[in-house]
């Protein structure tokens, strides 16, 4: 257990559809990045939130947005589904200024998108 | 920018056997690390070892160990007497420079079958 949790583990929606997921770091990690892995893009990365300020943005779409609130919990919204959003979304997150910056990944949220 | 090799798809070990997994990356940073996880069927991203790149010793944590090779830009995974448990994907990652590059790239992942 990595100590990272997301909600909910899966989720079946439509297209066109709008959907949040959630996630809590670990204790004490002010980072919380957002990935996404498909089978033809494998593993990518979306967004970095460090405090509640965002710090970095990857491959995400614009109908995709994210927050992280005064607590450090996040949110990933993915809005106008399309088939293709179908992927394992991870949220990771990390400890700040000790060198290692490991990431420790949640257990994922699994979207399908019908 | 980032990017990482992997250029084996899938492989077969004997239980108790080691194998070693390939992984070569390219960046114009002086300073970054190097990283691999596990990921089960079940989906999960399990951190395994840690590789900085100014690191002169090789990590190792327990039965994984990271051939570092600087100048060859590599950094392969070795799993040690490996068990039926290891049957997972596994992906070799790299984070840039700490003060401007905290994401991870990754590689196109690498598939272990442990027979017994």
């Amino acid at each position: 257990d990595s100590g990272v949790t997301q909600t909910p583990k899966h989720l079946i929606t439509a297209t066109g559809q709008r959907v949040t997921l959630r996630c809590s770091p670990r204790s004490g990690d002010l980072s919380v990045y957002w990935y996404q892995q498909s089978l033809d893009q494998g593993l990518q990365f979306l967004i970095q939130y460090y405090n509640g300020e965002e710090r970095a943005k990857g491959n995400i779409l614009e109908r995709f947005s994210a927050q992280q609130f005064p607590d450090l919990h996040s949110e990933l919204n993915l809005s106008s589904l399309e088939l293709g959003d179908s992927a394992l979304y991870f949220c990771a997150s990390s400890v700040e200024g000790q060198g290692v910056y490991t990431q420790y990944f949640g257990p994922g949220t699994r979207l399908t998108v019908l | 920018a980032q990017k990482i090799t992997q250029t084996q798809p899938g492989m077969f070990v004997q239980e108790k056997e080691a194998v070693t997994l390939d992984c070569t990356y390219d960046t114009s940073d002086q300073s970054y690390g190097l990283f691999w996880y596990k990921q089960p069927s079940s989906g999960e991203m399990i951190f395994l070892i840690y590789q900085g790149s100014y690191d002169e010793q090789n990590a190792t944590e327990g039965r994984y160990s990271l051939n570092f090779q600087k100048a060859r830009k590599s950094a392969n995974l070795v799993i040690s007497a490996s068990q039926l448990g290891d049957s997972a994907m596994y992906f070799c990652a790299m984070r840039g420079a700490p003060s401007n590059d905290y994401k991870l790239s990754f590689g196109a992942g690498t598939t272990v079958t442990v027979r017994a």
